[in-house]
């Protein structure tokens, strides 16, 4: 069965950093391409970004480009979101996700862990 | 604004049919197949019910299907049920993934 585990949210102040990680088990984790995406409280869906199997093609929503780095370590079943000048607008619940297919990346995602809420608040 | 748009809310009997549709540009529902839908029900994680604008992964019952008309995708739910109440968003892909702004379906 395929299991997604994210941790590493919590109660930050503006400006400040958060790590996420994602622990995945279940299946070839360097054969898919992997995603974040968030949730505001009582909002919509939103994509953050998206990495390939072998990290070579990595995207960015614009509203967390250059402030968000997404990495993942095929070793370690993991994958993570450095998530630096944290806004208010980006507390939301973080989804890791996984790709449907594992040829290259469709972005559709198949299936979601079940989030880890990041609070940016003074 | 998402460059999807989606109805707030939709209703429907046990046993009827619904649709919700998913209104996009051309570039992004009109000449693409990469539109999907995702179901969210309440207090839960998004799941996957369609992909490539038609296909539904395994296990997901055939009551839910997707197709297409010129920019406009729709999800249908055929023998509605009380567990299908839920949070339904369309998404698409150009230079990174767009949702539509969601839509919530209520059994009656």
């Amino acid at each position: 069965e395929v299991q997604l585990v994210e941790s590493g949210g919590g109660l930050v102040q503006p400006g400040r950093s958060l790590r996420l990680s994602c622990t995945a088990s279940g299946f070839t984790f360097d054969d898919y391409a992997m995603h974040w995406v968030r949730q505001a409280p009582g909002k919509g869906l939103e994509w953050v970004s998206s990495i390939s199997w072998n990290s070579d093609s990595i995207d960015y929503a614009d509203s967390v480009k250059g402030r968000f780095t997404i990495s993942r370590d095929n070793t370690k079943n993991s994958l993570h979101l450095q998530m630096n000048s944290l806004r208010s607008e980006d507390t939301a619940l973080y989804y890791c996700a996984k790709d449907l297919l594992g040829s290259g990346n469709t972005n559709w995602f198949d299936p979601w862990g079940q989030g880890t809420l990041v609070t940016v608040s003074s | 604004q998402s460059a999807l748009t989606q109805p707030a809310s939709v209703s429907g009997s046990p046993g009827q049919s619904i649709t919700i549709s998913c209104t996009g540009t051309n570039t992004y529902v009109g000449s693409s197949n990469l539109v999907s839908w995702y179901q969210q029900r309440p207090g839960k994680r998004p799941s996957l019910l369609i992909y490539e604008v038609t296909k539904r992964p395994s296990g997901v019952p055939i009551r839910f299907s997707g197709s297409k008309s010129g920019n406009t995708a729709s999800l249908t739910i055929s023998g509605l049920q009380a567990e299908d109440e839920a949070n339904y968003y369309c998404s698409s892909y150009l230079h990174g993934v767009i949702f539509g702004g969601g839509t919530k379906l209520t059994v009656l």
